[in-house]
């Protein structure tokens, strides 16, 4: 079965912490992206990144930080710098520039304790 | 600034009955308008596609509509059921890697 994979689906983090949420895809898309879910309001982008080796800033990029070293693995780490950090994280893969829609993973839920 | 709003922002209905979401947008340009049905703690899951040309686009119980000229969208679900308690997400995409996203709107079916 072809899909897109995150983990943990919950995650607790002390303050001060960095903490890695993974994502992997094995539907041979070209993109992949991380975004953040709060309350009432719409998906914001965090990163995006096209091909390997290759990334860029989205709207709300700060105090996160990623890496695309496989086509298939797309990580996410949020560092101690993000300061409001509890949240619900998506992760999300295209073919190409993602004009034929997204695959959305199921998310992984970051609470800072 | 490209915006997309949404109402209402949550409704209830009794199961079987017809219900309709509404979103209107301010996005320019426009590629496509898409609409993603979100259950609580998952990941949205696409429902439909619609392009500039397209006025409506059925998946089953779902019928999205677009009107390009007044930039309003509906999605229309037809003899609900209770697995279609979710978030109703309305997303328009101005291009490459250019999405815009609504904040949803939260339908209950009761029995």
């Amino acid at each position: 079965d072809g899909g897109i994979t995150q983990s943990p689906k919950y995650l607790f983090r002390k303050e001060g912490q960095n903490v890695t949420l993974s994502c992997e895809q094995n539907l041979n898309h070209d993109a992949m992206y991380w975004y953040r879910q709060d309350p009432g309001q719409g998906l914001r982008l965090i990163y995006y990144s096209q091909i390997v080796n290759d990334f860029q800033k989205g709207d709300i990029a700060e105090g996160y930080s990623v890496s695309r070293e496989k086509k298939e693995s797309f990580p996410l780490t949020v560092t101690s710098a993000q300061k409001n950090p509890t949240a619900f994280y998506l992760c999300a893969s295209s073919i190409r520039d993602g004009s034929y829609g997204y695959t959305f993973g199921s998310g992984t839920r970051l609470t800072v304790v | 600034k490209n915006q997309v709003e949404q109402s209402p922002q949550s409704l209830i209905i009794l199961e079987g009955k017809n219900c309709t979401l509404q979103c209107n947008y301010t996005v320019s340009p426009f590629s496509n308008l898409r609409w993603y049905k979100q259950d609580t703690g998952r990941g949205p899951v696409s429902l439909t596609i619609m392009t500039f040309s397209e006025n409506t686009k059925s998946n089953g119980r779902y019928t999205a509509t677009l009107d390009a000229d007044t930039k309003q969208s509906s999605l229309h679900i037809t003899a609900s059921q209770l697995s279609d308690s979710a978030s109703y997400i309305c997303v328009v995409s101005s291009g490459s890697y250019q999405l815009t996203f609504g904040k949803g709107t939260k339908l209950s079916v009761i029995p």
